[in-house]
């Protein structure tokens, strides 16, 4: 099946930093890439939704100047958490499908970042 | 906007007894797929439901897609302790977005 590596799996840092995860698909090219954060216990809650070469487009209450999210080729997309504070510690996962498979809507997730803002 | 619901949240039993989980969209949906995520580990696909009244089997797992294509269900046979994690159903109308119901722990006990 598809592939979906992401880097770093897990991440401490401090209050104010900006952390980058990447996301990428390794076996198939990804036509679109999802970023979700899943706190304890709860449902994945979409953050955002990116195309290669286009804008990503944000969930409602989603900030996109804190969440920038990057889709620049088929394999890679990166969501950068600007200015972290500790609210934002999460579980983040992203996740890509492909319009050139025939199982078009089937997501294939990353093993997810663990993000921990001190 | 869509939403998803998931009953019950959590649901505790004794290995082979059988496990039901049920999804409600408030809106029609294109398709339903389901996810299951173990502790500690990120969700993974399941099976994809897209006609109307579809039902599939996967060993002691069966998938059910209603007739209005609005709610589903998962429903495991005679349970085992690899069973345990959380159940995720996720609907989606169009464009590939998926909205994730708040899904089933369930924990099996031997």
């Amino acid at each position: 099946g598809a592939v979906v590596s992401q880097h770093p799996s897990r991440v401490i840092c401090k209050s104010g930093t900006s952390v980058k995860i990447e996301c990428r698909s390794l076996d198939f090219q990804a036509t679109t890439m999802f970023w979700y954060r899943q706190f304890p216990k709860q449902s994945l809650m979409l953050m955002a939704t990116s195309n290669e070469g286009s804008k990503a487009t944000y969930e409602q209450g989603v900030e996109k100047d804190k969440f920038l999210i990057n889709h620049a080729s088929l394999t890679l997309s990166t969501l950068t958490v600007t200015s972290a504070h500790p609210e934002d510690s999460s579980f983040y996962i992203c996740s890509a499908t492909s319009a050139l498979v025939p199982e078009k809507e089937t997501q294939y997730f990353g093993p997810g970042t663990r993000l921990l803002v001190l | 906007g869509q939403q998803v619901m998931q009953i019950p949240q959590y649901q505790h039993v004794q290995e082979g007894e059988d496990f039901t989980t049920y999804c409600n969209s408030s809106t029609t949906l294109s398709n339903i797929q389901w996810y299951k995520q173990r502790p500690g580990g990120h969700p993974v696909f399941l099976i994809q439901l897209v006609k109307s009244g579809e039902v599939k089997k996967q060993k002691r797992l069966t998938f059910q897609f209603g007739e209005a294509k609005k709610n589903s269900s998962l429903h495991i046979t005679a349970t085992q302790t690899t069973d345990v994690g959380t159940y995720f159903c996720a609907g989606s109308n169009s464009g590939y977005a998926l909205n994730f119901g708040k899904g089933t722990s369930l924990l099996v006990t031997p």
